[in-house]
């Protein structure tokens, strides 16, 4: 069964910090990750996607990678501003979860002014 | 582009009730997936439909159903409302499959006395 993890839990930064969140999964067959951010009570809203012959992507002030080999995703994110404030989750795709995304649990971040 | 829609945003239903949520996908796309939202479990795949055909369902028992419509517009519904189907339901939809970016609506809060 895939799982996705997510660490840390939580995350609590000062303005103008660059940060790094994780995520690790088990099944090596994952093809897509996907990030999002989702504000309380809110829906989620896509932030990057990977798909299986990219290594990495780039939005912004966001950066995500991709390493199938070690199961692991990395979400980083410069110069974060209050207004990044929100959970973080990842999500991937593999065979054995017949095209649907798997999520971790999140990472909360709260960026102080 | 209009998003994904959800409606209702709020319901409160009691226990033994049944409801139906409805889901509009961004247009064009033809695949819409469900998720359940608690805090406890996290996100959770309840089904997918393409085409008017449910492509994958989730472990979920067989309270929970679906359908999808020749616009691509999908529904849920849920019978014998339970205390513990007290979630955030959210509908994501994407262009093929549910392997291609997923783009999700702001969610149906449902609430179970």
């Amino acid at each position: 069964k895939q799982e996705v993890t997510q660490i840390p839990a939580a995350l609590s930064v000062p303005e103008g910090e660059n940060l790094v969140l994780n995520c690790s999964f088990t099944d090596s067959a994952i093809y897509n990750l996907q990030w999002f951010r989702q504000d309380p009570g809110k829906g989620l809203t896509s932030l990057l996607l990977i798909q299986s012959s990219q290594r990495e992507q780039t939005s912004g002030r966001l950066n995500a990678s991709l390493d199938k080999s070690s199961g692991r995703s990395t979400l980083y994110i410069a110069a974060s501003q209050p207004g990044d404030s929100a959970t973080y989750l990842c999500a991937g795709v593999s065979r054995r979860s017949q095209g649907n995304l798997i999520f971790g649990k999140g990472t909360k971040l709260s960026v102080k002014p | 582009k209009a998003g994904v829609t959800q409606t209702p945003r709020y319901l409160i239903k009691t226990r033994g009730q049944q409801v139906t949520l409805s889901c509009s996908p961004i247009s064009g796309h033809r695949s819409v997936s469900w998720y359940q939202q608690t805090p406890g479990q996290g996100l959770q795949f309840l089904f997918e439909y393409f085409s008017e055909t449910q492509r994958n369902k989730g472990n979920f028992p067989g309270r929970f159903s679906g359908r999808q419509f020749s616009n691509s517009r999908s529904e849920m519904n849920v019978s014998t409302l339970e205390l513990g189907d007290s979630a955030l339901y959210l509908c994501a939809s994407s262009p093929r499959t549910g392997s291609d970016e997923q783009f999700f609506g702001p969610g149906t809060r449902l609430t179970v006395l």
